[in-house]
């Protein structure tokens, strides 16, 4: 079975930096992209980011492009995210997501249940 | 970027009711769209991709259509276990987007 942990949120003042992490089980890690996903209160789904499976290539919306960094550790199954320069706009939960392919952001077949950033003074 | 139009924003069905929900993409995606079913406080879940595709698992009540810029969501009878909010999303390119959502009430 397929199992996402996400751990790292918090609550944060603007200006901020964390390092949100996600530990993969039930699935060859190495094979297949993840993505970032974040979820504002209340709000729809936004994608933030994505990683290739050998972490070649990386994608980035264009709200975080410059301040958040996606990077993963195959030997330890672990995705990374991390976030600098914290606006009060990144306040959500994060979803770490497996992709159904290896290559980037396309369709996301497993889900953690999340990690809450709350940015505020 | 491509920006993903889901109507409607929030729909009131029955149970057994025979539910349609659209997402319109701002340029051609081809078959490149997912469907996800979002319950409170919980993560989303994957039930259509490619467009049509059902994936494993999930009941064969939800189907998916369309090409190009217009896709449905069909529910064709709508179980008590189905009320949540759907979201769509492109993929076309690796730059992803999701659809704004559709809640579906119960009437």
């Amino acid at each position: 079975e397929v199992q996402l942990l996400e751990s790292g949120g918090g609550l944060l003042q603007p200006g901020g930096s964390l390092r949100l992490s996600c530990a993969a089980s039930g699935f060859t890690f190495s094979n297949f992209a993840m993505s970032w996903v974040r979820q504002s209160p209340g709000k729809g789904l936004e994608w933030v980011s994505a990683i290739s499976s050998n972490g070649g290539s990386t994608y980035y919306a264009d709200s975080v492009k410059g301040r958040f960094t996606i990077s993963r550790d195959n030997s330890k199954n672990t995705l990374y995210l991390q976030v600098n320069s914290l606006r009060a706009e990144d306040t959500a939960i994060f979803y770490c997501a497996k992709d159904l392919s290896s290559v980037g952001a396309t369709t996301f077949d497993s889900w953690g249940q999340g990690t809450l950033v709350t940015v505020s003074s | 970027d491509i920006q993903m139009t889901q109507s409607p924003s929030t729909l009131s069905a029955s149970v057994g009711d025979r539910v349609t929900i659209t997402c319109r993409a701002s340029q051609s995606i081809r078959s490149w769209l997912a469907w996800y079913q979002q319950k409170p406080g919980k993560a989303p879940k994957l039930l259509i991709y490619q467009a049509s595709s059902l994936e494993s698992g999930v009941p064969s009540r939800f189907s998916g259509s369309g090409f190009g810029t217009e896709f449905t969501l069909t529910i064709s009878s709508l179980q008590p276990d189905d009320f949540a909010t759907y979201y769509c999303q492109q993929y076309n390119s690796y730059l992803v987007t999701f659809g704004g959502g559709t809640k579906v009430e119960i009437k």
